[in-house]
């Protein structure tokens, strides 16, 4: 079975500094690793997905990725925070069986971004 | 561009109750999923169909909650004799059968609470 760990339940960051939220990975075959942003009473919003290749991924709002196998980790980073990034943030890791994808989420991140 | 839309956004409800959910996945999307978020954590499976066929069930989906996609398009979720535990935000997510790249999209959600 697969699992995910997300390292801090709160980060806060000041505006125009870098955002870096943890994300490490169990699982017993390569993964599929995602990273989703809900806003308050949203659903979730896909930021950026690894499934194979280029181990950095980039997604929309200046956020990417990097796919570490040999520290199971798939941290968030952004090079500077504005204040539209405060949310909460779930990484998420799915084994792709061509049957169905179930994803398994951490416990998220609340991004808070200060002036 | 209709995304995952999810009826009613919100539901409040006396214990013993039962309540129903709607989820119009994408259109062309056969895979749809149930999810149930609680506060302070991440997105827990409960079930998914491929077209009209229910493939997989959670532990978590106990015998007062069903599941349908008769049609293989919209797809309801019915809680019976709701209880305080129950109250917890559904979100439903569908995707791409064919070629299926692993990413879910997710509707906004709908919030039950049960008094």
């Amino acid at each position: 079975a697969q699992s995910v760990t997300q390292l801090g339940s709160h980060v806060s960051v000041s505006e125009g500094a870098l955002v870096l939220l943890r994300c490490n990975y169990s699982s017993s075959v390569p993964p599929y690793l995602f990273w989703y942003v809900q806003y308050p009473n949203q659903g979730l919003q896909l930021l950026l997905k690894y499934t194979t290749g280029a181990t950095l991924v980039k997604g929309i709002n200046g956020f990417e990725a990097e796919f570490k196998k040999s520290e199971t980790s798939f941290h968030l980073t952004k090079p500077s925070a504005h204040m539209s990034d405060a949310a909460e943030y779930f990484c998420a890791v799915s084994i792709f069986t061509g049957g169905g994808n179930k994803l398994t989420f951490g416990t998220g991140t609340q991004l808070k971004v200060e002036l | 561009d209709t995304g995952v839309s999810q009826n009613p956004r919100h539901k409040i409800t006396k214990r013993g109750q039962n309540v129903t959910f709607r989820c119009d996945p994408i259109s062309e999307h056969n895979r749809l999923y149930w999810y149930r978020q609680t506060l302070g954590q991440g997105p827990e499976f409960l079930t998914y169909f491929q077209n009209e066929a229910q493939l997989e069930k959670s532990r978590l989906l106990s015998d007062r909650f069903s599941a349908e996609r008769p049609k293989g398009s919209f797809s309801t979720l019915e809680i019976q004799r709701t209880e305080q535990g129950d109250s917890a935000m559904y979100l439903c997510a569908s995707s791409f059968g064919q070629g299926d790249t692993g990413e879910l999209f997710f509707g906004e959600g709908s919030r039950l609470t049960v008094l």
